[in-house]
């Protein structure tokens, strides 16, 4: 079973609305964390927030802010007032447990594209 | 503050020839470092991790190998490149100091097209 599935392969959005992309995860462990990165045309992943299981409060971060729905399984990454230069494509990350180097696995990516 | 580099940023080599890609971490030490590769239109898998010098862990069976011979160089290679092998490898960094809230920092990729 896929550990990250983002269902939306793309995603358009007016220039100052909001926008929702989606996340979904699959884990047995208690402890993990959630991430959501940033790639831009020039390539390079850009991380942009970080929600922990044991979080209690949804994470922000500026414009960004992750609605975590932990009984659903879901950490959709919400972007608001929309800049153009949030078109990108954005990945969903999860990383699992407490020991060692801990791989993160990525979802298939939502490639989001703002409409001026 | 930490920087990681990559390079070369381009490279184009023909089917069956050897591959070098270095990536360093700067401003930070002991880091765990990680190899992705990235193919068009997809998702990040992770190819190799090291959580110290000469420590390499593989996660995907394939005809790269890594070594990382300083604490913060981190070398991709290759004895002959297979055309599969084309795509966008990108080198991260993370601290080391465990737990799930570990956030892994990238670099600028490299973009390998094998024809």
């Amino acid at each position: 079973a896929q550990k990250i599935t983002q269902t939306q392969p793309g995603m358009f959005v007016q220039e100052k609305e909001a926008v929702t992309l989606d996340c979904t995860y699959d884990t047995s462990d208690p402890s993990y964390g959630l991430f959501w990165y940033k790639q831009p045309s020039s390539g390079e992943m850009i991380f942009l927030i970080y929600q922990g299981s044991y979080d209690q409060q949804n994470a922000t971060e500026g414009r960004y802010s992750l609605n975590f729905q932990k009984a659903r399984k879901s950490a959709n990454l919400v972007i608001s007032a929309s800049q153009l230069g949030d078109s990108a494509m954005y990945f969903c990350a999860m990383r699992e447990g407490l020991t060692g180097a801990n791989n993160l696995f990525f979802g298939t990516g939502t490639r989001l594209t703002v409409i001026p | 503050s930490q920087t990681i580099h990559q390079w070369p940023a381009t490279l184009v080599q023909p089917v069956g020839s050897p591959l070098s890609l270095e990536c360093t971490v700067e401003g930070t030490s002991n880091p765990n470092l990680y190899w992705y590769r990235q193919a068009a239109g997809r998702g990040l898998q992770l190819l190799f991790y090291s959580v110290g010098i000469g420590q390499i862990s593989s996660e995907v069976p394939q005809n790269l190998s890594a070594s990382r011979p300083q604490d913060r160089q981190f070398i991709l290679s290759s004895k002959k490149l297979l055309l599969s092998d084309s795509g966008f490898y990108l080198c991260a960094w993370s601290s080391g100091s465990g737990g799930p809230k570990e956030t892994q920092y990238f670099g600028p990729g490299t973009r390998l097209l094998v024809l």
